[in-house]
């Protein structure tokens, strides 16, 4: 079966700390994978994504995520964060031959204290 | 307008009324999406339109009626729904997957938070 786990739903880290926001899939077809973010009272935004080629990606707001293949993982990570990165994180991921359809994971909701 | 609007942002509504919420793109996308958002449950795909056309209906319930006029609108028609149906109700746009680009991302609204009562 094809999904989409976030583990941790809730991780709080202080402020200027590393964070690293853990995603794995299943799937036995080839996959894209996506990250967006949700701040309070909005959409989700995309914050980068992985189709092909270099498995580490770079994103906005300083976020980068490394696909693995052999671990069948795509965490994000950030090296330093901002109180204004307090939001909740999606995984998603499409499934090849799947068309538009976007599994999502069940967020993880990152609180940086100051 | 940029981006993906919807409308309204906050809607109350009785069990037995009868609502629609409104959804506009302003990206030249030809795809649209009806998602489901509730606490502490993924994100549920309801509905996708491909250039009009209904692709996808993820076993939605009937008293959900979605509407896509043309490829920048998109409506979603509500009838005698329940409490349970209480949820953030959020809109995206894509190019279509005949684009050929199959890791296009979706753009969200900002969505239409609906109580219940």
């Amino acid at each position: 079966a094809q999904s989409v786990t976030q583990l941790d739903s809730q991780v709080p880290v202080f402020e200027e700390a590393p964070v690293e926001l853990r995603c794995n899939y299943s799937s036995s077809v080839s996959v894209y994978l996506f990250w967006y973010v949700q701040y309070p009272n909005q959409g989700l935004q995309l914050l980068l994504k992985y189709l092909s080629g270099s498995t580490l990606v770079k994103g906005i707001n300083g976020f980068e995520a490394e696909f693995n293949k052999s671990q069948t993982s795509f965490h994000l990570r950030k090296p330093s964060v901002h109180i204004s990165d307090t939001a909740e994180y999606f995984c998603a991921v499409r499934f090849s031959g799947g068309y538009q359809k976007v599994t999502f994971g069940t967020g993880t909701k990152l609180q940086v204290i100051p | 307008e940029t981006g993906v609007t919807q409308t309204p942002r906050h809607l109350v509504m009785g069990m037995t009324n009868k609502k629609s919420l409104k959804c506009e793109q302003h990206l030249g996308h030809n795809a649209m999406y009806w998602y489901k958002q509730s606490a502490k449950k993924p994100l549920e795909l309801m509905f996708v339109y491909n250039f009009k056309e209904q692709t996808e209906n993820n076993s939605v319930p009937s008293r959900f009626s979605p509407e896509c006029p043309n490829s920048s609108h998109l409506f979603l028609h509500l009838h005698t729904l329940q409490p349970e149906d209480s949820a953030l109700y959020l809109c995206a746009s894509s190019q279509g997957h005949w684009s050929g680009r199959a890791g296009n991302e979706q753009f969200f609204g900002p969505g239409t938070r609906l109580t219940v009562l």
